[in-house]
């Protein structure tokens, strides 16, 4: 199993509260992902890392910052949460850029925004 | 567009049946990667295999099985004899080059019952 660990596993907040979530892996991979999983949408990429300090959007992006400061660490922060940000988020990892390489999941987040 | 349609939301069997999921793709690229993960009730999500667009061989591992269609635009998926440990949610997705975006199927859940 890839080293992935993702922290907190479960949380639940109000609306507007700051709220930070952290994946952290063991494997040195170069590549790092935030997805969040809704019904009837399977998994959407948030943003992603392809380096220490390199960050880019993916396709719901908004609402939503991140940070890579170490290979190993991938921070996922919702500045002031809402409701729609209720939601399993997923950290991945992958050595090279998906395609060339699979990309492997950690445990997952379940968020709640009361 | 880029695009992935599991038509199946659901499918219910009874252990030792053969079951097949559908996968469909729409990309305009020549080269991309289909892959199919399995989300058990654990909730973490597993790599099942990888497959690029130019390797139309189909794959067997133990009872599972690819069938990747370019003509059809289709990477199905079947279990032989189905097991209750098979029960899972499973997720179909296209990475594309064009675009550094993997786009996940809504998925297909797969009750197998004893």
């Amino acid at each position: 199993d890839a080293g992935i660990t993702q922290s907190p596993r479960h949380k639940v907040t109000e609306t507007g509260t700051p709220v930070t979530l952290r994946c952290h892996q063991t494997e040195n991979h170069r590549y790092m992902y935030w997805y969040r999983q809704d019904p009837g949408h399977g998994l959407r990429l948030i943003h992603y890392s392809y380096g220490v300090k390199d960050t880019d959007k993916g396709e719901v992006s908004d609402g939503y910052s991140v940070s890579r400061s170490k290979t190993e660490d991938f921070l996922l922060t919702l500045e002031s949460a809402t409701s729609s940000q209720t939601s399993v988020y997923f950290c991945a990892i992958s050595e090279t850029q998906v395609g060339l390489d699979t990309q492997y999941f950690g445990p997952g987040t379940r968020l709640t925004v009361l | 567009a880029q695009k992935v349609t599991q038509a199946q939301t659901e499918i219910s069997v009874v252990e030792k049946e053969d079951v097949t999921l559908d996968c469909v793709y729409e990309t305009r690229d020549t080269t991309y990667y289909l892959f199919w993960y399995k989300q058990p009730p654990s909730g973490e999500l597993v790599f099942l295999i990888r497959r690029n667009s130019f390797d139309e061989q189909n794959e067997i591992s133990g009872r599972y099985s690819w069938n990747f269609q370019k003509s059809t635009s289709s990477f199905n998926f079947t279990i032989t004899a189905s097991q209750v440990v098979d029960s899972a949610v499973y997720f179909c997705a296209l990475h594309y080059t064009g675009g550094f975006k993997t786009i996940f199927g809504a998925g297909t859940r797969l009750f197998v019952k004893a």
